[in-house]
This record gives C-alpha cells, structure tokens and sequence, in this order.
C-alpha cells in the first residue's frame, strides 16, 4: 500500500493564480482531511470529509474550497493564491477518526510570491 | 468548539531525564487522544494513543495518561534519547467517526547529549 499520496511535493505559485493539491490513500480510509502547517507553528485544520459526497469546514476554510466525489481522493484547490497561504500543507486520512490514528502524507510545500 | 491546550511549548533536558508534556481539551465528549511526533522537514507520526475507557497506556519508554474528570492527559519519556528530540503534538477526536481532529499546538522538545 502507498498509504497518503500528495503531489505536488513543493510549488511556487504568484499571487491570484489558482491550483490544485491533490490527495490520494489506497487504505479505504472514509474521513479525510487537509492541515497547513505555518513555519514553528502546529496543524491547523482547513477542511475535512467523512465520506464522499460529504465535506466539511475546518479552523481556516477560507480561500480554499473542496469536493470529495470517491472515497479514495480528496483535492484542495486554492481559489486565488495569496502571500499569507504560503504554507505547507499535509492531507490526512483515518479508518474511523473516533478510534483509529491520522495517517498523514508527505506534504506540499507551497509558496505564493 | 473544541479546543486543545499544550504544554510547555518547549522543552529541554538531557539524555537520560524524563520528559513530560501535558495537554487539555474542552469538549468532555471527547473519546480518543493519540499523540504525534514530527521530526524536522517530515509529516507528523502517530507514537501512542489513548482511548477514554483507559487511564493509562505503555509502550516501552512512551507511556500517556488520562484524566477525564479533569479532561487532560499528559505523555511521559522516559530515559531521553537524542533521536527523540522533535515537535509533539497531542490531538482528541470527538465522541464519533463524524467529528474532526483538533491538534494542540505543539512542543518542540530537544534532548541534549
């Protein structure tokens, strides 16, 4: 199993241009979720999913939007990138989240200039 | 909301000491608390978790305790080693599988040899 699969891996993008992280497990995890992480700073939550068809926002939903259409993926997409999203982002995903462990991806790393 | 407190934010001691993070949450529904480490430039790892029936869980030099009454719940290190030194995070999950996870902010702990 490839467990949580983000790409890209790093991305500099210029302020109002739009993208998309995508997110991947292969462990038929039903909730799945997406954190940035600012430098020194903890997880912060921006949107999750209990199943697909079903999302919901976290601490720090906006400027970012996301759709859950297979259990199996989960995008990002920024709307308009701004400076203040530059970050680095981490996908989650979790077998039963009451009971059972995140298992994170490996991140992306995003700058917006 | 759910809120989760961390401390201390960080934390020093030699190889060899204990070391003891303790963390606090809001929501007394909340049913299950694992713990992360995350080391410099990689993703956060599940190291142990908790569950709400249990007081007290071990596993080698890692053990973590809860106290529901007083709804905290600490991590204990024993014998420190350098390649312990990293950034913790605890977490708790709600009472079900259609809750989110809240992360606390953190302790960059350091081991010095």
């Amino acid at each position: 199993n490839a467990g949580v699969t983000q790409t890209p891996k790093f991305q500099v993008l210029k302020t109002g241009q739009s993208m998309t992280l995508q997110c991947a497990q292969d462990m038929n995890h039903e909730y799945m979720s997406w954190y940035r992480q600012d430098p020194g700073m903890g997880l912060r939550l921006i949107h999750y999913s209990v199943g697909a068809g079903i999302t919901d926002q976290g601490e720090v939903p906006n400027g970012y939007n996301v759709s859950r259409s297979t259990t199996e993926d989960f995008p990002l997409r920024l709307l308009s990138a701004a400076p203040s999203q530059t970050s680095v982002y981490f996908c989650a995903s979790s077998w039963e989240v009451n009971d059972s462990p995140l298992h994170f991806g490996n991140g992306t790393r995003l700058t917006v200039t | 909301g759910e809120n989760v407190e961390q401390h201390p934010s960080t934390l020093s001691v030699q190889e060899g000491d204990s070391a003891v993070i303790k963390c606090t949450y809001s929501d007394s529904a909340s049913n299950y608390f694992p713990w992360y480490k995350q080391e410099l430039g990689k993703r956060p790892q599940l190291i142990i978790d908790i569950r709400s029936n249990v007081g007290e869980k071990k596993d080698q030099r890692i053990a973590v305790t809860l106290n529901k009454t007083a709804k905290h719940f600490s991590l204990h290190i024993t014998e420190t080693q350098p390649e312990d030194s990293a950034v913790y995070f605890c977490a708790a999950t709600g009472k079900t599988s259609y809750d989110k996870v809240i992360f606390g902010p953190g302790t960059s702990l350091s081991v010095i040899p």
